[in-house]
């Protein structure tokens, strides 16, 4: 088992729909969680942090973390053609440990 | 952008011969990162730094070095390099470790 998974994709979504990216992790321990956006050709871009449970909002996007259930998610609202990119989820066990980083997911949104 | 430069952007090099990467901060961050990332493997942390001359092994550190002589540069060294390290490399910084990684623009690196 990976330790961090998420669906390949590519998802596609049309233009202002609500655009749902999941993560799941292997390490119960994990503490801080991360979402990075990668448009193609460039590096990724921290856009979201989350480290409790629940909702955490910043404008369109809203992180979900559920540990008991190992999983954690983006929603995208009103989703623009210029949130086409690939969607990396980062995982943290403690403070001193290494980022862990899935494989991503391509999210393509339709105009 | 936070201000990371990487140095060379592309670079096509023989197998065997030795390659150095660069990275460059202004923003006086403590922590810097090496990654690479290859299609279905995600970024894979290489090595990295918590301040100068202090450096530790990552997931994938075979066959790679790494200096930091001062705070702003952080250099990943290919000894010999071998088709297998054909990747994009990526150079990261934070304030805290392993928490808010920023990244540089990122090198090509093809190895023939």
């Amino acid at each position: 088992q990976k330790e961090v998974e998420q669906n390949s994709g590519p998802l596609s979504v049309p233009e202002g729909a609500i655009a749902s990216l999941n993560c799941t992790y292997s390490d119960r321990g994990s503490q801080s969680f991360f979402w990075y956006r990668q448009y193609s050709g460039k590096s990724p871009e921290l856009i979201m942090s989350i480290y409790s449970n629940g909702d955490k909002e910043d404008g369109r996007f809203t992180a979900q973390l559920n540990k008991a259930s190992q999983y954690v998610s983006l929603l995208i609202r009103d989703s623009q053609p210029s949130d086409s990119a690939t969607y990396l989820c980062a995982v943290k066990k403690t403070s001193y440990d290494k980022v862990i980083f899935g494989p991503g997911t391509s999210l393509s949104v339709i105009p | 952008d936070a201000g990371i430069t990487q140095s060379p952007r592309h670079k096509v090099t023989e197998t065997g011969t030795p390659v150095t990467l660069r990275c460059h901060q202004t923003e006086n961050h403590r922590y810097m990162y090496w990654y690479r990332q290859d299609p279905g493997h995600g970024l894979r942390l290489i090595h990295y730094s918590y301040g100068v001359k202090d450096t530790d092994k990552g997931e994938v550190s075979d066959g790679y070095s790494v200096s930091r002589s001062k705070t702003e540069d952080f250099l990943l060294t290919l000894e010999s390099a071998t088709s297998s390290q054909t990747s994009v490399y990526f150079c990261a910084i934070s304030e805290e470790q392993h928490l808010r990684e920023y990244f540089g623009p990122g090198t090509r690196l093809t190895v023939t």
